[in-house]
């Protein structure tokens, strides 16, 4: 079955911690986002990869980091500097045109 | 990144009327996209609009891209309870990175 996988569905956060969000995906896109949802806010644009290796920051890339060591996977780490990560997180691979997304992760602060 | 505006934010109809959500951008646009997300769920594409005055229709929903590719409309005719959800559009000058607006949220009462 096709598609992005998005782990864990819920993430708890403490003070000063950092947390890795997973994105897998089989689809064999070349190109990977993470959005972030807050409720009336939208979609905003944190990371995007356009091939393995390389990335750009979006809208909001402050406080948080990527890596895309291969094609498949593109993780995201809410670390310590992000001061409001409770969002949801969404994320998505693309053709030229469509996103597809995941199914999201909900990261609140304990 | 390329800012589209939305409107309106919420929108609560009786079953069988009627929806519209309007996308405006300051700038013109390559194309736009259009998303839906249920409650609980994530953002699914819709359609793509790319020439001046496009119209696309999909069943009871009715897609326009305006003639300076500046805004764009999506109409439901006779709605259901299953148009629940939050409509998006999403824009991008160039390039793989889409920019959301922030959504209509439509309720429908049977």
């Amino acid at each position: 079955d096709g598609g992005i996988t998005q782990s864990p569905k819920y993430l708890f956060r403490k003070e000063g911690q950092n947390v890795t969000l997973s994105c897998e995906q089989n689809l064999n896109h070349d190109a990977m986002y993470w959005y972030r949802q807050d409720p009336g806010q939208g979609l905003r644009l944190i990371y995007y990869s356009q091939i393995v290796n390389d990335f750009q920051k979006g809208d909001i890339a402050e406080g948080y980091s990527v890596s895309r060591e291969k094609k498949e996977s593109f993780p995201l780490t809410v670390t310590s500097a992000q001061k409001n990560p409770t969002a949801f997180y969404l994320c998505a691979s693309s053709t030229r045109i469509e996103l597809f997304f995941g199914s999201g992760t909900q990261l609140s602060v304990l | 990144g390329q800012q589209v505006m939305q409107i309106p934010q919420y929108q609560h109809v009786q079953e069988g009327e009627d929806f519209t959500t309007y996308c405006n951008s300051s700038t013109t646009l390559s194309n736009i996209q259009w998303y839906k997300q249920r409650p609980g769920g994530h953002p699914v594409f819709l359609i793509q609009l790319v020439k001046s005055g496009e119209v696309k229709k999909q069943k009871r929903l009715t897609f326009q891209f305006g003639e300076a590719k500046k805004n764009s409309s999506l109409h439901i005719t006779a709605t259901q309870t299953t148009d629940v959800g939050t409509y998006f559009c999403a824009a991008s000058n160039s390039g793989y990175a889409l920019n959301f607006g922030k959504g209509t949220s439509l309720l429908v009462t049977p």
